[in-house]
């Protein structure tokens, strides 16, 4: 089975803290994805990663950047905390199939809130 | 962008009553996607469909694929309250990533 796994369930900044949240995947995917969901609003891609040291923006890049130095591992940075960053983050990991997308799979969360 | 709209946002039903939420895109897509998230988890992903006017069958629940491949409903028949959570389509149009709709939750009294 697929395991994706993430650094913290619970995370509690201050606001102007640097933030670092880490996703680790055991399954050599290429693709690696991070997500914030906020009630009413679902899942909105932060960015996503299709190899070592590759990344692309998603709908909601700002305030936010990621580091993805080995295939595994892809990290999120809130590079000054802010109150309207409190949220879950879900980061998830897929193979690239080629000419579709693939099935993603999901790590716990981390729900973090910036006080 | 490619915009995945998914309605209803909340279902109440009666434990045994049928449910059904529906995804629309405003793109032809090349596949779509349904996940599972239960209260207090992560989304798990249900079942993927690709061909036009596709039916797939898990148990109780039936999953089509539009004729224009740009629409999806999830339905469950005589729900249980193990099918309680909220539901999320997710399209994808050729690229790395899926498009996720905003989810149906639903809720089973029993």
């Amino acid at each position: 089975d697929v395991k994706v796994t993430q650094s913290s369930r619970y995370l509690v900044k201050r606001t102007g803290e640097k933030v670092f949240l880490e996703c680790v995947q055991d399954m050599d995917h290429e693709n690696m994805f991070w997500y914030r969901q906020d009630p009413g609003l679902g899942l909105r891609l932060i960015y996503f990663s299709y190899d070592v040291k590759m990344k692309e923006k998603g709908d909601i890049p700002e305030g936010y950047s990621v580091s993805r130095e080995k295939k595994e591992r892809f990290s999120l940075i809130l590079e000054s905390a802010s109150t309207n960053q409190t949220s879950m983050y879900l980061c998830a990991s897929s193979l690239t199939s080629g000419r579709r997308a693939d099935t993603q799979y999901f790590g716990p969360g981390t729900r973090l809130t910036v006080l | 962008g490619q915009q995945v709209m998914q309605i209803p946002q909340y279902q109440h039903v009666q434990e045994g009553e049928d449910f059904t939420t529906y995804c629309n895109s405003s793109t032809t897509l090349s596949n779509i996607q349904w996940y599972k998230q239960r209260p207090g988890g992560h989304p798990v992903f249900l079942i993927q469909l690709v061909k036009s006017g596709e039916v797939k069958k898990q148990k109780r629940l039936t999953f089509q694929f539009g004729e224009a491949k740009k629409n999806s409903s999830l339905h469950i028949t005589a729900t249980q309250t193990t099918d309680v959570g909220t539901y999320f389509c997710a399209g994808g149009a050729g690229s790395y990533q899926l498009t996720f709709g905003k989810g149906t939750k639903l809720s089973v009294i029993p």
